[in-house]
């Protein structure tokens, strides 16, 4: 069983309305999670980095949280935009700073439509 | 700065068949990876490098091998292909295994078919 969930699978929405993507997570010890945007074609590229401390955190329209008490992390993004049309990845590491240690989740197929 | 090249972008193979997954980059960076990524799922680590002449298995090693003689490449190698193999391949590099994450360059990836 993936140690990373994903919701919801694929989403579409309307150019310049709001979306959360919702990421639960099984991985324990817990030290680290991150977003990041894999367009079509490309490699994924890091949206945002939290450490167990942090309750969120953002990069200009995305901002995502975490609780790490319910172990879940969402990713939301304000007045979309066609180029944010990607897949979005949740990864979280038991170990903090340390690149074996990631469990990526599948990813949420975000489709932005004018 | 090209960042993390990957080569071929498109390969269709037989089974049996073997290649070589090429990945280099111009940063300097002492990590890099390999991962495959299949549909539904998340990706997954092949094998990985924390420098030159230094290599280890990741999650999903079986079928694959690498090998680092310099710091910019590190190629990934099918020694014999199945079917079980297509997917979408990524290399990966930062500057240490213990980068602070947003150092964590990915290439645009490999999609090989074997048929």
């Amino acid at each position: 069983k993936n140690q990373v969930e994903q919701s919801p699978q694929s989403l579409i929405i309307l150019e310049g309305k709001n979306c959360t993507l919702q990421c639960n997570y099984t991985v324990s010890p817990f030290s680290n999670l991150r977003w990041y945007k894999q367009d079509t074609g490309r490699g994924p590229v890091s949206l945002t980095i939290m450490t167990f401390s942090e309750n969120t955190k953002s990069n200009g329209r995305y901002t995502a949280t975490l609780d790490a008490d319910t172990k879940q992390s969402s990713l939301h993004i304000t007045a979309s935009q066609l180029s944010d049309s990607a897949s979005y990845i949740c990864v979280v590491s038991h170990r903090l700073y340390n690149n074996n240690d990631m469990r990526f989740g599948a990813g949420t197929r975000l489709t932005v439509k004018p | 700065n090209a960042g993390v090249t990957q080569t071929p972008k498109f390969q269709v193979l037989k089974t049996g068949q073997s290649m070589t997954l090429q990945c280099a980059q111009d940063m300097n960076h002492e990590y890099m990876s390999w991962y495959r990524q299949d549909p539904g799922m998340g990706l997954r680590l092949i094998h990985y490098s924390v420098g030159a002449g230094i290599t280890d298995q990741g999650e999903v090693p079986n079928g694959y091998n690498v090998s680092r003689s310099t710091t910019e490449d590190f190629p990934l190698r099918l020694l014999s292909a199945a079917p079980s193999q297509t997917s979408v391949y990524f290399c990966a590099s930062s500057y240490s295994i213990g980068d602070d994450g947003y150092g964590y360059t990915f290439g645009s990836g490999t999609r090989l078919t074997v048929v």
